[in-house]
This record gives C-alpha cells, structure tokens and sequence, in this order.
C-alpha cells in the first residue's frame, strides 16, 4: 500500500528565509509524487509533479523539489519565502496502476513572519 | 466555466437528513474524483470515476455514501441518514487522463455540517 508522511503540521520561516516542507513516502513501485497548494478558501492546486524524468522538479511560484529515492523523500523548497507563500501543502503519491486516485498526507501549514 | 465546480458551497443539515452534493468537471475530462477532507487532515479518497462507472469505490466509509455520474459529466455524492461524523469539505476532482501520472484538478469543496 502506498502512503505519505508529511513531517511537521506546522513551518514558521521569516520573509526571505529558506521554506523546507518535508515529505516522505511508502510505495512498493516506482511512485508519482505531487505538492498541492491550498490557499485559505480555494481549491487545491498544483504547485509540482514528479513522473520519472528530472528527479529535480521545478514547479510554480519558484518551489521544487527533489525526488530521493534512497531516502524516499520528495520535500519542497523555495529560496526565499514571500507573504504570499502562507498556505497549506500537500504531499501526495499515485501508482500507475487501475487505483489512479492520489494518496494524500496530512498538510504542513506554513505561516511566513514578516 | 473553467474550472470544476461544486454545489453547494455550505450545506448545514440535521443529523439523520439526506444530503446530496453536486460536482461539475472540466468540460472533456472524463476523469472524477469525490475526496473527503476533514479538518487538519489531507484529503481522503472516496471514489473514482471513468465514464459514467465508478472504476473504484473502496473509499466510501459505509453504504450510507453514493456517488453517480449517470451521463459521464456531473457527479452527485449523496449521503444517506447523515451523522455528525459526517461534517467535513467534500471535495470533487477531475482530470483528463487515464494514467496516474496525470494532474488532478479540484474544485473548492461542499462544506457539510451535521448538526
């Protein structure tokens, strides 16, 4: 079965300071991973995916993030955090197989302090 | 419209009341998805979609929950007898491939509260 681990409910990082999101995943096959942004009230959107190609991924808003397979991890970075950053993300994992929905983790709310 | 749209936004309804929420997809994709996202928790799958039958339902708590699509577009999620327990954002996803590797794309969600 796969799942996902999301270490931290919370991150607390400065305006300009490095944003490190932590996600770890459990898969008995080569997985495709995601980061999902929700902004309060909104939809959840796509910030990144990992599909086998670049094990370092460039997604939206200047995050990426870099696929480890020896540590099964995926975590998310961003250089330098703006206001606008201040949101919920999700990790997620999805098999290739018939089962195509993704496998969320429990979210990391990041808060940026001016 | 552009984006998947779900109806309706807030729902407050009695324990043991019958609720439906409603989901419309991306015009083309034939991909659903009914999520249930509870608070300080990640979104939990309940059933998928391709076409018009639910290709995998393992994720509906109990047989008080069902979903349709009858015509492969909108999909209903009904809720029968609804307990407290039942109080979260129902959220509707769609896409428009068949491999796992494809991006989801959600609407913002029915809030349900059973009081």
């Amino acid at each position: 079965a796969q799942s996902v681990t999301q270490l931290g409910s919370h991150v607390s990082v400065s305006e300009g300071a490095l944003v490190l999101l932590r996600c770890n995943y459990s898969s008995s096959v080569p997985p495709y991973l995601f980061w999902y942004v929700q902004y309060p009230n909104q939809g959840l959107q796509l910030l990144l995916k990992y599909t086998s190609a670049a094990t370092l991924v460039k997604g939206i808003n200047g995050f990426e993030a870099e696929f480890k397979k020896s540590e099964t991890s995926f975590h998310l970075t961003k250089p330098s955090a703006h206001m606008s950053d201040a949101a919920e993300y999700f990790c997620a994992v999805s098999l290739d197989t018939g089962r195509r929905a993704l496998t969320f983790g429990s979210g990391t709310r990041l808060q940026v302090q001016p | 419209g552009a984006g998947v749209s779900q109806t309706p936004s807030n729902k407050v309804t009695e324990k043991g009341k019958y609720v439906e929420l409603r989901c419309d997809p991306i015009s083309g994709h034939t991909a659903l998805y009914w999520y249930r996202q509870s608070l300080g928790q990640g979104p939990e799958f309940l059933i998928y979609f391709q076409g018009t039958g639910a290709a995998d339902d393992s994720g509906l708590p109990n047989d008080r929950f069902f979903a349709v699509r009858p015509e492969g577009s909108v999909s209903t999620l009904k809720i029968q007898r609804t307990e407290r327990g039942d109080s979260a954002v129902y959220l509707c996803a769609s896409s428009s491939g068949t491999s796992g590797s494809g991006e989801l794309f959600f609407g913002e969600g029915s809030r349900l509260t059973v009081l």
